[in-house]
């Protein structure tokens, strides 16, 4: 049973670039949601997607957007990297309609903006 | 603003004895919440979780407790192991919100 996903693994861009992470999920899972952990930080919870759409967002700009494909993968694109965008970006899947079903983790990709 | 807190930073304890690790949190709306472990180099797994219908959910050697009142619960874990050793992340959520909030997370150390 494969589980969530995440390429690549690690990648380092400058400051002003723009980044594109890929996911897949779980395999029966439908709903994918992405999440920033900041060193020293718990992750923080930056959108959701389901059925293609946004469902909802986190306190995240504008710079940060997302796509979710007819297959449930989905991309977080980040334009104008900043600094502060160093971290590490964690995709989640779950059953969206199924009561307390717990999010599943990839391994998260490493971003290092210089 | 954090609205799940774990103050303690690290944890050590002794293989075979209690692991009890806290969170506190803010939110009342709140009414799921869950634990997490995560290994270096890896994401977060989950753990257990506990309905705010409930006060105590156990799950072989992990056991969470939840006291509303208080706005805090906890992870005992019974008997400690080395392979517990991992960064655990106390999370919270509303049902019908799409998103948890996190704590920093707690790092605890089982010395065999």
């Amino acid at each position: 049973d494969a589980g969530v996903t995440q390429s690549p693994t690690h990648l380092i861009k400058t400051r002003g670039q723009q980044v594109t992470l890929r996911c897949s999920p779980k395999s029966g899972h439908d709903t994918v949601s992405w999440y920033q952990q900041a060193l020293g930080q718990g992750p923080q919870f930056i959108f959701q997607y389901y059925e293609e759409e946004e469902r909802q967002r986190g306190n995240f700009p504008d710079r940060f957007s997302g796509h979710q494909f007819p297959n449930y993968s989905s991309e977080l694109n980040v334009n104008a990297l900043l600094l502060g965008d160093s971290a590490l970006y964690l995709c989640a899947s779950s059953l969206l309609y199924r009561e307390n079903s717990p999010l599943h983790f990839g391994n998260g990709t490493r971003l290092t903006v210089t | 603003d954090q609205q799940v807190k774990q103050n303690s930073p690290s944890l050590s304890v002794q293989e075979g004895r209690i692991s009890i690790l806290n969170c506190d949190y803010t939110n009342s709306m709140f009414d799921y919440f869950l634990w997490y472990k995560k290994y270096p180099a890896e994401g977060p797994t989950f753990l257990i979780s506990i309905s705010s219908i409930k006060d105590k959910n156990e799950d072989g050697r992990f056991t969470v407790f939840l006291n509303k009142s208080a706005k805090h619960l906890s992870l005992h874990i019974v008997p400690s192991q080395p392979g517990d050793s991992a960064v655990y992340f106390c999370a919270a959520g509303s049902h019908g919100a799409n998103n948890l909030f996190f704590g920093t997370g707690t790092r605890l150390t089982v010395i065999p």
